[in-house]
This record gives structure tokens, C-alpha cells and sequence, in this order.
């Protein structure tokens, strides 16, 4: 059974520096993208950017570019999102997603990781 | 980038009704559509992969069509269960934007 696991959920304060991770099982994880996608209370979902973890290929949403780093540790089948700053309005769920081979669409999802940003 | 529009933001339609959401492209992307359904506290669902293909294990009352700009995803008899978000998401070579989502309520 394909599944991705993804941290719990984070308390920070502003400034703060963050990384969630997302481990995935029940399948080939270095040949199936990786995607990130956020999700602000109460609103809808916000593509971020999304790894190939056979190479780090690695894509960013133009909105997401420079404020967050994508990255994967093959050996151990785990994809990371980071932060080295964080901000109030960084306060969401996030949630990883493996997408297919060609990386067009994600086919199983990750429960969610909520991280709360404030002071 | 390109940018999805989806219509309408919020929807209320009774059980058995016949539902349909609309997204529209900003350029041609083919058939790189692909809709998903997200309920109250959950992760999202893949329902529809390359524009009308139902992926495996979803119900054959829900289905999407088009291709070019304009695509459409309808709920041939809307079910009690079927109350959530729905979001279409477009891929271009791996630039992925989602559409706004559409609120589906019972009325």
C-alpha cells in the first residue's frame, strides 16, 4: 500500500527556521515526483513546487521561488520543505503529494502538516 | 504562468440534481486537466486524471471532459457524500497551478 507520512504539527515563532518532511513507503520513491502544495485556514490549495528524488530535479512555483527550499533524501525515502525564515503569513496546512512518473497529477496524498507561526 | 478559473466559487443543489463546475485556461494546456475532491478536514482526492479519465475506485457518476481552454467536470446524480471542495489543477510541464475550488453544498 503506497503511503506518505508526514511530520507533526509545528509551533514557531517568527524568524524561526522549519523543516517538515514527508516519507513515503509502498512504492518506489526515487521514481515518482514529489509535490507541495499549501493550504491557508480556510482557503484553497496553492501549488509550491514539487522534486524528482531519483535526481533532485527540483521546480518551484514562481509564487514560492526563494522562500522555501524543496529537497529529498533518497536513502531514506523521505522528501523535506523548508524555511529558513519563517513568517505569520506562513501559518497552513501543507500537505506532500506523489505524483506520477511524468509528475502531471498526485495520486496519493499526505495527511497534512499544520504549522502555526506566531509570536 | 498559466492561471484557472473556475466556476462557480460555491454551488447548492439538492440529491439526484445533475452538477456541473466549468475551468477555464489561460492558454491552450491540451488535455493536462485533472480534478480533485477535498473534504472538510482531509487531504485532497484525485477524481479526474487528463481531462475524462476516472481513476481507479471512483464512482462512474462522476465525470470531466474538454480539451484547449475549457473544461468541465459534472456529478451525474449528486449523492449526500459527494459534499466537499472540488479543484481542477492544470500541469504544464511540471508548472502547476490549482483553480480557486468549488464549495458544493446540499440544499
Amino acid at each position: 500500500e503506497v503511503q506518505l507520512v508526514q511530520s507533526g504539527a509545528e509551533v514557531k515563532k517568527p524568524g524561526e527556521s522549519l523543516k517538515i518532511s514527508c516519507k513515503g513507503s509502498g512504492y518506489s520513491f526515487t521514481s515518482y515526483w514529489i509535490g507541495w502544495v499549501r493550504q491557508m485556514p480556510g482557503k484553497g490549495l496553492e501549488w509550491m513546487g514539487i522534486i524528482y528524488p531519483g535526481d533532485s530535479d527540483t521546480r518551484y512555483s514562481p509564487s514560492f521561488q526563494g522562500q522555501v527550499t524543496i529537497s529529498a533524501d533518497k536513502s531514506i525515502s523521505t522528501a523535506y520543505l523548508q524555511w529558513s525564515s519563517l513568517k505569520a503569513s506562513d501559518t497552513a496546512m501543507y500537505y506532500c503529494a506523489r505524483h506520477t512518473a511524468v509528475g502531471g497529477y498526485a495520486l496519493n496524498w499526505g495527511q497534512g502538516t499544520l504549522v502555526t507561526v506566531s509570536s | 504562468d498559466i492561471q484557472m478559473t473556475q466556476s462557480p466559487s460555491s454551488l447548492s443543489a439538492s440529491v439526484g440534481d445533475r452538477v456541473t463546475i466549468t475551468c477555464q485556461a489561460s492558454q491552450d494546456i491540451s488535455n493536462y486537466l485533472n480534478w480533485y475532491q477535498q473534504k472538510p478536514g482531509k487531504a485532497p482526492k484525485l477524481l479526474i486524471y487528463d481531462a475524462s479519465n476516472l481513476e481507479t475506485g471512483v464512482p462512474s457518476r462522476f465525470s470531466g471532459s474538454g480539451s484547449g481552454t475549457d473544461f468541465t467536470f459534472t456529478i451525474s446524480s449528486l449523492q449526500p457524500e459527494d459534499i466537499a471542495t472540488y479543484y481542477c489543477q492544470q500541469y504544464d510541464n511540471l508548472l502547476i497551478t490549482f483553480g480557486q475550488g468549488t464549495r458544493l453544498e446540499i440544499k
